[in-house]
């Protein structure tokens, strides 16, 4: 599976949206964008994760480039609950999860 | 609906002694299964995977090792920790075939003093 690139932290406001990037400029035709989340001292979350469509779910979008090679995970309104690190990740239809490589993510700061 | 247990939430163990950390799925049959070590502030490095019963696939070599006794038990092992085997310990199980998202068990402090 492909790496991806994503910034080390963000700062975000309460209320406000949040935008999230992440490069992934090998992707292959077959790789899906998962993104999953991780609050502190837990263990990570599936958010969401989508192929070439823009993606909706109660918990966040996901907007991905035309041409593939970049998404941003949306967060339509921030709340303190979260900040967290936020993991962008591409998994192969055909390749299972223990192919996975996970980086250290985005660091979402919420400020009250 | 299904649910992973993890347990305990923090040890802390003596350099030398054996570790022994458990994880359960509940409401899912053939599950796969992982060990995964997460050092401070990085992202998550597999250690251990399975697909059934008895088989065991290692991705990094190191002192630590993994059993699955029972279709949804898994168990993380070692005879005698190192330093550098602290870290946080989480458990995940995923769909054998279709839908395939991780789903993750709280995790273990461990602390090797």
């Amino acid at each position: 599976d492909a790496k991806t690139t994503q910034p080390n932290s963000m700062e975000s406001n309460e209320e406000e949206p949040v935008h999230l990037p992440c490069n992934h400029s090998t992707i292959s035709g077959t790789d899906y964008i998962h993104w999953y989340r991780q609050l502190p001292s837990q263990g990570p979350e599936y958010v969401i994760h989508g192929l070439t469509s823009n993606v909706n779910n109660r918990m966040a979008s996901l907007a991905i480039a035309e041409d593939r090679k970049s998404s941003t995970l949306i967060l339509h309104r921030a709340t303190l609950r979260d900040a967290a690190v936020y993991y962008c990740i591409l998994r192969d239809r055909w390749n299972s999860n223990y192919q996975l490589i996970w980086g250290a993510g985005t660091k979402l700061i919420i400020k009250p | 609906s299904q649910t992973i247990h993890q347990w305990p939430a923090t040890l802390v163990q003596p350099v030398g002694s054996p570790l022994s950390l458990e994880c359960t799925v509940e409401g899912t049959s053939n599950p796969n299964l992982y060990w995964y070590r997460q050092a401070a502030g990085r992202g998550l490095q597999l250690l251990f995977y399975s697909v059934g019963i008895g088989q065991i696939s290692s991705e990094v070599p190191q002192n630590l090792s993994a059993s699955r006794p029972q279709d949804r038990q898994f168990i993380l092992s070692s005879k005698k920790l190192l330093l550098s085997d602290s870290g946080f310990y989480l458990c995940a199980w995923s769909p054998g075939t279709g839908n395939r998202k991780l789903f993750f068990g709280s995790g273990t402090q461990l602390s090797v003093l």
